[in-house]
């Protein structure tokens, strides 16, 4: 299965934008590339998510490196509320089944 | 309900005791997922069902767990003769099976388990 690999942890400050990387140097050509943030005891939300194109939504944007070896979430205006870990994760085809999480990046916001 | 429901919230128990934790995916969701975290790590895949297929249960850790799902509704993971390392959170999701770009996870808020 493809993996990915992030850090253990980032910090932000408040307000200021947030770049999440991601390394995924073996992703297949039907990956998709999925994002998701678990808040302090709560379940895993979705975030965003690509396959080639850059992608932006109401919670971040997504870009993807065009040899689609890495991604970076990115949270233009962190808050307090996006504290939280956010985790890669590639979706073999959009077909889910054993999607591997890992330990996921833990962001800090700082007021 | 609206989203993912998981029941009980906390369940305590002593170690050799059975217990059986329930998850209500969201109404015509035909893919389910359990997964295991362990304090302060990642989510541990543990089994996947999708519609009227065999189940993916190749991350269950031993003989003791097993799950069920009755059609493409509710869904019991049955963890016997507990051990104190099956102390975690199990939490289930469930995405709507159809695969491709619209697939996402939609979780619950878990089952915290402690045994003691």
């Amino acid at each position: 299965d493809a993996k990915t690999t992030q850090p253990n942890s980032m910090e932000s400050n408040e307000e200021e934008p947030v770049h999440l990387p991601c390394n995924h140097s073996t992703i297949s050509g039907t990956d998709y590339i999925h994002w998701y943030r678990q808040l302090p005891s709560q379940g895993p939300e979705y975030v965003i998510h690509g396959l080639t194109s850059n992608v932006n939504n109401r919670m971040a944007s997504l870009a993807i490196a065009e040899d689609r070896k890495s991604s970076t979430l990115i949270l233009h205006r962190a808050t307090l509320r996006d504290a939280a870990v956010y985790y890669c994760i590639l979706d073999y085809g959009g077909s889910q089944g054993n999607l591997i999480f890992g330990k996921g990046t833990k962001l800090s916001v700082k007021p | 309900g609206a989203g993912v429901s998981q029941s009980p919230s906390n369940k305590v128990t002593e170690k050799g005791k059975d217990v059986e934790l329930r998850c209500d995916p969201i109404s015509g969701h035909t893919a389910l997922y359990w997964y295991r975290q362990r304090l302060g790590q990642g989510l541990e895949f543990l089994i996947y069902f999708q519609g009227n297929s065999a189940p993916d249960k190749s991350g269950l850790p031993s003989d003791r767990f097993s799950a069920e799902r009755t059609g493409e509704s509710v869904s019991t993971l049955t963890i016997q003769r507990t051990q104190q390392e099956d102390s975690a959170v199990y939490l289930c999701a469930s995405s709507s099976g159809q695969g491709g770009w619209n697939e996402k996870l939609f979780f619950g808020s878990g089952t915290q388990l402690s045994v003691l």
